[in-house]
């Protein structure tokens, strides 16, 4: 079964302080891996796409890379603006399904 | 560019009654997905269409739920005699498939979620 896991579920830095943020997942095959931004009440925001092993993708303090098995999301000297549930999904790749599968989510919080 | 739009906000219902949830997607896109999340979970997949064709549902779609797309534009989701577990985030997203094959970041789009509690 495709399964996407995220660690930790909750991550607390000082502003300034570098983390990374880990998605496992298992699935026949990949077709594309996701990270989205969520605040609370709100929907979840687009942040990258990645397709292949080695490919990384960088925005403002967030860059994102991928393994075969995982993929992290590096994020450096945050601010406390960065603070928000970051979520990793997948979406399968062999059938016509389009569906993309989340993790639960790591919520990151940063201290100002 | 007004995004994804959903009605309402929240909604408090009691249990057993009838709720009805509206999606306005952004305009050109032809894809429409319908997520549920509780809180401290990641979206869960419900169901999406392609225009007005539902294309797949999850297993945990019960027969309580439907979905429709009429002339490929808005969509409904309603819960029948609701229950205290469908207590949640609805959450509708769209994208442009054909815009998407030349851009190539599979992006959803989504709205802010209409939040449900049964009573």
């Amino acid at each position: 079964e495709d399964q996407v896991t995220q660690s930790p579920e909750a991550l607390r830095l000082q502003e300034g302080e570098s983390s990374s943020l880990n998605c496992s997942y298992t699935v026949s095959g990949l077709r594309g891996l996701f990270w989205y931004r969520q605040d609370p009440g709100k929907g979840p925001e687009f942040l990258f796409t990645l397709y292949s092993a080695g490919e990384e993708k960088e925005k403002e303090r967030l860059k994102a890379t991928l393994t075969k098995k995982e993929s992290f999301l590096h994020i450096t000297a945050p601010k406390p603006e960065d603070s928000a549930t970051y979520l990793c999904a997948v979406r399968p790749l062999g059938n016509r399904d389009d569906k993309i599968i989340f993790g639960k989510g790591t919520r990151l919080h940063i201290l100002p | 560019d007004t995004g994804v739009s959903q009605d309402p906000r929240h909604k408090i219902t009691k249990r057993g009654q009838n709720v009805t949830f509206r999606c306005d997607p952004i305009s050109e896109h032809n894809r429409l997905y319908w997520y549920r999340q509780t809180l401290g979970q990641g979206p869960e997949f419900l169901t999406y269409f392609q225009n007005e064709a539902q294309l797949e549902k999850s297993r945990l779609l019960s027969d309580r739920f439907s979905a429709e797309r009429p002339k490929g534009s808005f969509s409904t989701l309603e819960i029948q005699r609701t229950e205290q577990g469908d207590s949640a985030m609805y959450l509708c997203a769209s994208r442009d498939r054909s815009r998407d094959k030349l851009l190539n970041t599979g992006e959803l789009f989504f709205g802010e979620g209409s939040r449900l509690t049964v009573l």
